[in-house]
């Protein structure tokens, strides 16, 4: 059964970083992309970008472009998403999600990065 | 605003049949396949349906996707206040290499 665990909340000042990870189990890490979407409070989902953990090969929102990376650590299965220079429209759950073949097949249960002086 | 229009409520009864619609464009339904996902209130969201209308294991059959040209719809039959939730439409935009998402519907059980 596949598993994708994040951490926890954070809170974050504005103009610092986050980091998010997803540690993965029940499948073969290497073998599915993995996406991190958000959703800010009482808004919809909002797609930011992907990585292949075999080659680490990325791709970006042009939103998100400049601010974010998409990381793996494939010895300990786990995906990190790290969103800088934070604003207070970052204020959102952040999710990070398992593509099966362009669908997003398992999700996170989401980690709350809350940005705020 | 989304890319992909859906209806940002919908509401039903027990038992009724219920049609959320996604309308987009030949660049992204018209050419991708649409995947459907369900957000209960506080959880993450679920894939709900795949490749417009494929249900993944465990998907109960009273869930169903369609799609036509360049429109999607997700119906549920036989409606249960356990479907109360937020509906997302979603498909592979080939200039993004991602997914575009749809602003979502919330489905109310009356």
């Amino acid at each position: 059964q596949v598993h994708l665990v994040q951490s926890g909340a954070e809170v974050k000042k504005p103009g610092a970083s986050v980091r998010v990870s997803c540690k993965t189990s029940g499948y073969t890490f290497t073998d599915s992309h993995m996406h991190w979407v958000r959703q800010a409070p009482g808004q919809g989902l909002e797609w930011m970008g992907w990585i292949n953990p075999k080659t680490g090969s990325t791709n970006y929102a042009q939103k998100f472009q400049g601010r974010i990376t998409l990381t793996t650590d494939t010895s300990i299965r786990t995906a990190y998403m790290e969103l800088s220079r934070l604003r207070s429209d970052d204020t959102a759950v952040y999710y990070c999600a398992r593509d099966r073949w362009r669908d997003l097949a398992n999700w996170g249960q989401g980690a709350l990065v809350t940005v705020s002086s | 605003q989304s890319v992909l229009t859906q209806p940002p409520s919908a509401s039903g009864t027990p038992g009724q049949r219920v049609t959320i619609s996604c309308s987009g464009s030949s660049s992204n339904i018209g050419s991708n396949t649409v995947n459907w996902y369900q957000q209960l209130p506080g959880t993450a969201p679920t894939l709900l349906i795949y490749s417009d209308y494929q249900r993944p294991s465990g998907v109960p059959d009273r869930f169903s996707g369609s799609k036509s040209g360049t429109s999607a719809s997700l119906a549920i039959s036989g409606l249960r206040s356990e479907d109360e939730a937020d509906y997302y439409c979603a498909v592979w935009d080939d200039s993004l290499y991602g997914p575009v998402f749809g602003g979502g519907t919330k489905l109310t059980v009356l």
